[in-house]
């Protein structure tokens, strides 16, 4: 079954610092790559996503990168703000699987004022 | 607003009890999940059900068990509680495909419970 791996389990930055989220999978089948959002106490909540026929994907502050090849997305998230502090999950599914998302492990960043 | 709701929010048990774990939607999707997260470990899928008649095992289904009593409810069962089952679970829904975001999972709030 499909494998996912994120990198760093922890993250702190300055306020207005950007923050990069590293994940790889492992099954080249996964054509789907969302990008949840968990604040402290919250539901997890979709923050942007990307498909395999698409490298780079927007929205203002925040991107995601894919690279099929190596089999590895990235969460790019600039100017930073407190706000920004949860844990972040990647996550990689295939259309004919019912949607069965494998996780990443998390990332907790953190935003100092 | 369409939403996903769970019960119990927290519970408390003793080990060997029998716990069930509630979820309801009113998005009007097919697909329903139930999740196990712990700290570190991410979101770990214990059973997904694609609709009333179909229920299949996700990665960490040992221990539990679960009812597609509607399109709109899927309860997970703990038969035997133990403590090592002491998380945060999360039911999730997702549509059949239609649109951009056809894989996006909709969490519901969560139920915490610990098994003493």
């Amino acid at each position: 079954g499909e494998n996912v791996e994120q990198h760093p389990s922890t993250l702190s930055v300055q306020e207005g610092d950007s923050a990069v989220i590293k994940c790889t999978y492992s099954d080249s089948a996964s054509n789907y790559f969302p990008w949840y959002k968990q604040e402290l106490g919250k539901r997890p909540q979709l923050i942007i996503d990307i498909r395999s026929n698409v490298g780079e994907k927007k929205d203002q502050r925040i991107a995601v990168t894919l690279n099929k090849t190596a089999k590895h997305f990235s969460l790019h998230i600039t100017e930073t703000q407190p706000e920004d502090s949860a844990v972040y999950f990647c996550a990689a599914s295939y259309n004919t699987n019912a949607g069965k998302s494998t996780f990443g492990d998390g990332t907790t960043l953190t935003v100092k004022p | 607003d369409a939403d996903v709701t769970q019960t119990p929010r927290n519970r408390i048990t003793k080990t060997g009890k029998r716990i069930m774990l509630e979820c309801s939607q009113t998005k009007g999707h097919d697909r329903m999940y139930w999740y196990r997260q712990d700290p570190g470990l991410g979101l770990r899928l214990i059973y997904y059900s694609f609709d009333v008649k179909d229920i299949n095992k996700g990665e960490i289904s040992d221990g539990y068990s679960v009812s597609r009593q509607a399109q709109a409810k899927f309860s997970l069962s703990l038969e035997s509680a133990i403590p090592n089952q002491t998380a945060l679970y999360f039911c999730a829904t997702s549509d059949l495909g239609r649109g951009e975001s056809y894989n996006e999972q909709f969490f519901g709030p969560g139920t915490r419970l610990t098994v003493l």
